[in-house]
């Protein structure tokens, strides 16, 4: 079945501990991107990738990593969450860009 | 002005009512757009793409006017099931680089 997951789907976690979300693929897909999702705010592109060992910043990239190094993840690093970064998180691929996105069931993350 | 807009909603329309969003974009360029369907903290699933002037697929409609930078969604026979928050997305794309902008999304409610 062609999907994207995410692990983990919740994680409540404390300020200052280092985390991270993963995210894989298995339609071959070039382009992958990660977004949260706020009330009132709607979704927010983090960061994403146009292809292996290709990333580039979102709207919202401060506090967060990524890194791509084979096509099918494109895990989202908090090197030291704070409770801003409290929100829904969701994981997209495309078969590239400009084409629709399929994503994943989403990682909800409390920070404390 | 916000790079993809919509009109929040809600909107509350008996079941069989035939109902339009529209949603505009800022930018000129923009060559794809899509229509997502998000149910309460679920995943967005693509509801249609948008390449040219327009895209039908049952009872959803979708239009793309260029000259005034909107796109809109019809959906005619509502149900009871198509209650949910609809989104609209627009890329914003440059010299090497490709994101894709959501609009705030539209609160559909159908009523018995």
């Amino acid at each position: 079945e062609a999907q994207v997951t995410q692990n983990p789907r919740y994680l409540i976690t404390v300020t200052g501990k280092k985390l991270t979300v993963t995210c894989s693929q298995n339609m071959n897909h070039e382009y992958m991107s990660w977004y949260r999702q706020d009330p009132g705010l709607g979704l927010r592109q983090i960061y994403y990738s146009m292809n292996v060992e290709v990333t580039d910043k979102g709207d919202v990239p401060e506090g967060y990593k990524v890194s791509r190094k084979e096509k099918r993840n494109f895990p989202l690093i908090l090197e030291s969450p704070s409770p801003n970064q409290t929100s829904l998180y969701f994981c997209a691929s495309s078969f590239r860009e400009g084409y629709e996105q399929y994503f994943g069931p989403g990682t909800r993350l409390t920070v404390t | 002005r916000k790079e993809v807009e919509q009109d929040p909603g809600p909107f509350n329309v008996p079941e069989g009512a035939t109902v339009a969003f529209n949603c505009t974009y800022s930018n000129s360029a923009s060559q794809s757009f899509f229509w997502y369907r998000q149910d309460c903290r679920k995943e967005p699933k693509l509801l249609m793409s948008v390449y040219s002037s327009g895209n039908e697929d049952g009872r959803f409609t979708a239009q793309l006017n260029r000259a005034s930078q909107y796109i809109s969604l019809l959906i005619r026979d509502s149900k009871l099931s198509d209650s949910a928050t609809y989104l609209c997305v627009a890329p914003a794309q440059g010299s090497g680089t490709y994101k894709y902008i959501f609009g705030t999304g539209t609160r559909l409610k159908v009523l018995a």
